[in-house]
């Protein structure tokens, strides 16, 4: 059973471009959270979403910033726009119905030059 | 009231030692606690947690201890090994599925052969 897939594990964008991150969940696991992780700094919440639905996206920025997590594919976390402050880890969390347990993926580093 | 407060921010310690770091809570919602550990270019991964209706959790070498009415939780780490240098995390969450984690601003340990 394949952990959390994110990918690309490194992504460099010039400011104005816009980032892809995708997620695969572990098999089994409906549930899919963001978090970001600025240097030195703990996680941050960003969105929790099941499979269509956008739960909790309490934590994301107001604007640039999206989710999805379609019926098939990987959940995608898109933003539009970077600037020099959204460089960070992203990281993908998954979790089965039910339970509060949380398995990460290895994160994506995004640099914006 | 949804801060998780930790400390020390990193602490060195000798092998064989006993490595302790401390959070604390404020939202008295949350009711379920637990420690994540990362190593570099690694996602966090679960390494214990802890319900409030117990006082202490034991799993091998780490063991939790929870001071309900102080609010605050600890991470134990008996007989250090160089392999425990990592970054820990702690984190709160209410608990039930779904629900976000929060996550202490995480603790850099070091132990020294």
């Amino acid at each position: 059973n394949a952990g959390v897939m994110q990918n690309p594990r490194h992504l460099v964008r010039r400011r104005g471009q816009e980032a892809r991150l995708r997620c695969s969940p572990m098999k089994g696991h409906s549930h899919v959270y963001w978090y970001r992780q600025l240097p030195e700094e703990g996680l941050k919440f960003m969105v929790y979403l099941q499979k269509e639905n956008i739960i909790d996206e309490s934590g994301m920025p107001k604007e640039r910033f999206s989710a999805e997590f379609p019926k098939e594919g990987p959940s995608i976390l898109r933003i539009q726009q970077v600037v020099r402050g959204d460089s960070a880890a992203y990281f993908c969390a998954s979790s089965p119905p039910n339970q509060e347990k949380l398995f990460f993926g290895s994160g994506t580093q995004l640099s914006v030059l | 009231q949804q801060q998780v407060k930790q400390s020390p921010q990193s602490l060195i310690v000798q092998k064989g030692g006993i490595s302790i770091i401390n959070c604390a809570y404020e939202n008295t919602a949350f009711d379920y606690f637990p420690w994540y550990q990362q190593f570099p270019g690694k996602g966090p991964a679960l390494l214990i947690a802890i319900r409030p209706d117990v006082s202490e959790k034991k799993e091998g070498r780490f063991t939790i201890s929870f001071n309900k009415s102080a609010k605050q939780f600890s991470l134990h780490i008996m007989d250090s090994q160089p392999g425990d240098s990592a970054t820990y995390f702690c984190a709160a969450s209410k608990g039930a599925s779904g629900s976000r984690l929060t996550f202490g601003e995480g603790t850099q340990l070091t132990v020294n052969p």
